[in-house]
């Protein structure tokens, strides 16, 4: 499969735990963009990378998450002291910087729930 | 920044009728639009995309329409088929920087009856 992957696809936490999710991007695509969906909802941008730099962060994305894409090639997403608010899906999207190309392609997401 | 909204948020034809879905946006410097099919439990699947330089655009069952204007776009899907029963997001987004993030509208539960 050459598509974009998340790892992993479900994870259950208790409440103040930390948790980390992967990304694996199509593998000539430089740009990788985290997005938090809830149930009903579209996706909402969380944050982007330009190969290993982390260009912009939404302000939804609160001190306790960080992300790193340290190689520009895959990407994690943690979540310290994690709240019940946390509980979404997050997807991970990769694009292509050249040409001119805009499409996102993204990943099956991992499904955080904080119990 | 950029706001999205969608209409309607659930629409119900029957197979082979046609469906449409509308969205607008706030910013006028959004350039390019692209919509996305989730199946129940799936990765959002983009289905077609439309940008700023033209006004429609076509591939098989599905179009796409733009009106730069009103600000405005929506989908089109012809023929409807069971298969085509999923939630379908717009999206609109602009460049800023570097950067493309996407705005998406709050989606639309299309279910096609047999």
């Amino acid at each position: 499969d050459t598509g974009v992957s998340q790892d992993p696809r479900h994870k259950i936490t208790k409440r103040g735990q930390n948790v980390t999710f992967r990304c694996d991007p199509i593998s000539e695509h430089n740009r990788l963009y985290w997005y938090r969906q809830t149930l009903g909802q579209g996706p909402e941008f969380l944050t982007y990378f330009q190969n290993e730099a982390q260009l912009e962060k939404s302000r939804l994305l609160s001190d306790r998450f960080s992300a790193e894409r340290p190689k520009g090639s895959f990407s994690t997403l943690e979540i310290q002291r994690t709240e019940q608010g946390d509980s979404a899906m997050y997807l991970c999207a990769s694009s292509l910087a050249s040409g001119g190309a805009f499409e996102q392609y993204f990943g099956p997401g991992t499904r955080l729930t904080v119990t | 920044g950029e706001n999205v909204e969608q209409h309607p948020s659930t629409l119900s034809v029957q197979e082979g009728d046609s469906a449409v879905i509308k969205c607008t946006y706030s910013d006028s410097a959004s350039n390019y639009f692209p919509w996305y099919k989730q199946e129940l439990g799936k990765r959002p699947q983009l289905i077609i995309d439309i940008r700023s330089n033209v006004g429609e655009k076509k591939d098989q069952r599905i179009a796409v329409t733009l009106n730069k204007t009103a600000k405005h776009f929506s989908l089109h899907i012809t023929e409807t088929q069971p298969e085509d029963s999923a939630v379908y997001f717009c999206a609109a987004t602009m460049k800023s920087g570097s950067a493309r993030q996407l705005t998406f509208g709050s989606g639309t539960q299309l279910t096609v009856l047999p």
